[in-house]
């Protein structure tokens, strides 16, 4: 079974430039996630999708993050424009329907704001 | 409003002692709990998970962890540390509030001394 894809692996940008992270979920996964790994910091949700509607959005940025996940499979998070602070990893993640599925993860993007 | 808490952010131990990584958690729910490992430059892995039934739980490389639902703790434990079990480590409580959501804790990084 293929697992979370993300790309960029790594991405470089100067602050107040826009950059876009990219996730396929595992095939039949309905929930999607969004988490942003700050240095020494747990994974913190930005947004939870349930097939291509949004369940969880409120600890998302919208003034500079948004997120769509179109037909209910990939994924894409942007950030418009991007500080300084928005340097972390990106993760994707995807669960199954029922409450005991856990989520499996990507391998993160890396993202340096310069 | 579910949360977790990891006692400890640092663990040191030496090869071949006893691991224990501490955790708490809050919910208004019977929850879902998970720990998860991550290595450098890696996505979060699974290493297991209460969901219902019996309360200590095994999991891979050695790993398990007890739910102790009086305590709301659900601490994970080793008997024998190995230098490869040098990674952060993330409880995660996954819980139903108008949708299935995971929030994790902060981690605790694990150093292992040969």
């Amino acid at each position: 079974e293929a697992g979370v894809a993300q790309s960029p692996r790594y991405k470089i940008i100067e602050k107040r430039q826009s950059v876009a992270f990219w996730c396929n979920p595992i095939s039949g996964h309905a929930t999607l996630y969004w988490y942003q790994q700050i240095l020494g910091q747990g994974p913190k949700l930005l947004i939870q999708f349930q097939n291509n509607g949004v369940v969880d959005d409120s600890q998302l940025p919208k003034d500079r993050f948004s997120a769509e996940r179109l037909k209910g499979v990939d994924s894409t998070l942007k950030i418009q424009p991007a500080k300084l602070e928005d340097s972390a990893v990106y993760l994707c993640a995807s669960s199954g329907p029922q409450g005991g599925t856990e989520a499996f993860f990507g391998q993160g993007t890396r993202l340096t704001v310069v | 409003a579910q949360s977790v808490t990891q006692l400890g952010s640092h663990v040191s131990v030496s090869e071949g002692a006893l691991v224990l990584l501490r955790c708490n958690y809050s919910s208004s729910v019977p929850p879902y709990l998970f720990w998860y490992v991550q290595y450098p430059n890696q996505g979060l892995q699974l290493l297991l998970k209460y969901t219902t039934g019996a309360t200590l739980v095994k999991g891979i490389n050695g790993f398990e962890a007890e739910f102790k639902k009086s305590e709301t703790s659900f601490h994970l434990t080793k008997p024998s540390a190995h230098m490869s079990d040098a990674a952060e480590y993330f409880c995660a409580v996954r819980t139903y509030t108008g949708g299935f959501k995971t929030i994790f804790g902060a981690g605790t990084r694990l150093f292992v001394k040969a």
